[in-house]
């Protein structure tokens, strides 16, 4: 069974200061992982993925993720944090499968990430 | 880009009453889903669906909930006889290949009074 731990529910960071959100998953096969965002009263955006290829993902404003296998573990991080970053980020991971695979997505329970000026 | 698209994005429906969520999945994508939301908690999967048929469905997903894609454009959840514990937000999901995430549209907010 597959499953993700967020580290801190809250995450509080000043402006401009480095933004790191802690992700670590299980699972009996290779994953693939994901970082959504959800701003409020908004639906999940994609933010980045992982599927084997680069280890250090690159995802849109400015994030970007570090699969290490070793340490089961998929953190964001933002080198400088923007007002508009708040909102609440959730780590996900998804089986591989074939092709007729549905692999459902299992969500982290979430971050509530906030900007102090 | 292509959206996935959810509508209503609000619905108020009474206890006991039946519910039909829809959705329009991104056009050329084959897989379809849905999770709901339960306020202040995690995204939860609720099922899958694949080649006209559900492919794989959590414990939530119970008799009371039915899922279809009747014209090849729609992709619908109905739950039959809602419950309060059914307030959520639901999310349709929809991807095409095995390498590609899911899409997410923005949800309908589910409020039973």
């Amino acid at each position: 069974a597959q499953s993700v731990t967020q580290l801190g529910s809250h995450v509080s960071v000043s402006e401009g200061a480095l933004v790191l959100l802690r992700c670590n998953y299980s699972s009996s096969v290779p994953p693939y992982l994901f970082w959504y965002v959800q701003y409020p009263n908004q639906g999940l955006q994609l933010l980045l993925k992982y599927t084997s290829a680069a280890t250090l993902v690159k995802g849109i404003n400015g994030f970007e993720a570090e699969f290490k296998k070793s340490e089961t573990s998929f953190h964001l991080t933002k080198p400088s944090a923007h007002m508009s970053d708040a909102a609440e980020y959730f780590c996900a991971v998804s089986e591989r499968g074939g092709y007729s695979s549905a692999s459902k997505i299992i969500f982290g329970s979430g971050t509530r990430l906030s900007i102090r000026p | 880009e292509p959206e996935v698209t959810q509508t209503p994005s609000h619905q108020v429906t009474q206890m006991g009453q039946e519910v039909i969520l829809r959705c329009v999945p991104i056009s050329n994508h084959l897989y379809f889903y849905w999770y709901r939301q339960i306020l202040g908690q995690k995204v939860e999967f609720l099922v899958s669906f694949y080649n006209n048929e559900i492919s794989e469905k959590s414990e939530i997903f119970d008799d009371q909930f039915s899922v279809e894609r009747p014209d090849g454009s729609n992709f619908t959840l109905k739950i039959r006889s809602t419950k309060l514990e059914d307030s959520a937000m639901y999310f349709c999901a929809s991807r095409n290949g095995q390498n590609q995430p899911q899409h997410f549209g923005d949800g309908t907010r589910l409020s039973i009074l």
